[in-house]
């Protein structure tokens, strides 16, 4: 199976923070994903990645960016953190098999901006 | 745009009462489905998924889904849930035009009590 872990699973920031989320699979995979978790939104997608140095961005990317130097290692980025950008942090990293692709979820990070 | 849409947001059930959990989505196109599920404190994890073929699949923990493409729908079932089962299912859909993106539906919490 595929290990996704994340470098945080609570976290505490304030306001106008630069916060930094970082998220390690262990296999060779390509595509890495970051959402974010909120009660009766289910999970939005923030930016996502196919690649080294490739960003694309998702439904959500205000106030967010991504950096994404090896292929192991996708890390979200809060520019200046607000009180709107606490949430649950998800990164994925998507395997593919002989009929398609399966996503692979770390265990989340709690980020509280105050 | 593309949606997801998960009709319950909390469902409620005794152990060995059966469950069904409704999910529709909007797109036209050929679909990837999946449902997640999350168990208190635990990471997303993926419960089943559907490619092609058999509309109806197994997934792990007596789960099944079956898709109605006339429909729209990909809904998970149980003959029997166990208190175990408590947790959050969420559906989710990735479109042939999408690459490797989930949307995802809006989450059900599920709760049995023993």
């Amino acid at each position: 199976d595929v290990k996704v872990t994340q470098s945080s699973r609570y976290l505490v920031k304030r306001t106008g923070e630069k916060v930094f989320l970082e998220c390690v699979q262990d296999m060779d995979h390509e595509n890495m994903f970051w959402y974010r978790q909120d009660p009766g939104l289910g999970l939005r997608l923030i930016y996502f990645s196919y690649d080294v140095k490739m960003k694309e961005k998702g439904d959500i990317p205000e106030g967010y960016s991504v950096s994404r130097e090896k292929k192991e290692r996708f890390s979200l980025i809060l520019e200046s953190a607000s009180t709107s950008q606490t949430s649950m942090y998800l990164c994925a990293a998507e395997a593919g098999t002989e009929r398609g692709y399966e996503q692979y979820f770390g265990p989340g990070t709690r980020l509280t901006v105050t | 745009a593309q949606s997801v849409s998960q009709h319950n947001h909390h469902v409620i059930l005794s152990e060995a009462a059966s469950l069904e959990l409704g999910c529709n989505y909007s797109y036209g196109g050929t679909v990837n489905l999946f449902w997640y599920v999350q168990y208190p404190g635990q990471h997303l994890q993926l419960l089943l998924k559907y490619f092609s073929g058999d509309p109806l699949v197994k997934g792990i923990k007596g789960f099944e889904a079956e898709f109605i493409k006339s429909k729209f729908s990909f809904n998970l079932r149980k003959p029997s849930v166990q208190w175990s089962d408590t947790a959050e299912y969420f559906c989710a859909v990735n479109t042939d035009n999408q690459g490797g993106k989930l949307i995802f539906g809006q989450g059900t919490e599920l709760s049995v009590k023993p």
